[in-house]
């Protein structure tokens, strides 16, 4: 089944811990993306990857980091989480956004609480 | 600055007909999307429109106007799963996907 495979799907963590939130495609798509949804704000990107060893900085990139070391996997870490990254993030993927369709398939979001 | 407005919030009746409006100021356009989201999943796209014109896809249609930097879903037959937010996104001349913030469409029995 295509899919995009997000986890942890939950996670409640304390300011400055260490996160990292992985994510997976099985669709050979060469982009992938980052957007965390906040009420009334809509879907606002973090990072973009076009390929492998290919990232760019979205809408709100500070205090996140990607790494795109394999087509399938784009991990969204970020090294000193505060309050305000309390949030619902998801990962999506697309053959390729904006020639043709563009599609993007979405993960089922990792829901992040930050104490 | 890029922008994209849609309703908020909009209430309908099961089995009727009704539009969510999406207008945009872009750089540039190179195609718009609908995507529906139930509360708390993921989005899943519903169409995409890059002429103008009228595309239709079952209960669902989406409208394009580009000279008027406007577009709508049209939705019939109005089902209680449909309850859902309907999110607008326009690909801009970097490629570039802007989003609105959503419409959460409300049906009541």
């Amino acid at each position: 089944e295509a899919q995009v495979t997000q986890n942890p799907r939950y996670l409640i963590t304390v300011t400055g811990k260490k996160l990292t939130v992985t994510c997976s495609q099985n669709m050979n798509h060469e982009y992938m993306s980052w957007y965390r949804q906040d009420p009334g704000l809509g879907l606002r990107q973090i990072y973009y990857s076009m390929n492998v060893e290919v990232t760019d900085k979205g809408d709100v990139p500070e205090g996140y980091k990607v790494s795109r070391k394999e087509k399938r996997n784009f991990p969204l870490i970020l090294e000193s989480p505060s309050p305000n990254q309390t949030s619902l993030y998801f990962c999506a993927s697309s053959h390729e956004p904006g020639q043709g369709s563009g599609e993007l398939f979405f993960g089922e979001g990792s829901r992040l609480t930050v104490l | 600055g890029q922008n994209i407005d849609q309703p908020t919030e909009m209430t309908a009746t099961e089995g009727a007909i009704v539009q969510i409006n999406c207008t945009y100021q872009t750089s540039g356009f190179n195609g718009l999307f609908w995507y529906q989201q139930h509360a708390g999943e993921a989005p899943t796209f519903l169409s995409y429109n890059v002429l103008d014109g009228l595309e239709e896809k079952g209960r669902f249609s989406s409208f394009l106007s580009r000279s008027k930097g406007y577009s709508y879903l049209l939705l019939k037959e109005l089902q209680m799963k449909d309850s859902a937010s309907y999110l607008c996104a326009v690909i801009d001349s970097n490629y570039q996907l802007i989003w609105g913030a959503g419409t959460k469409l409300i049906i009541k029995p």
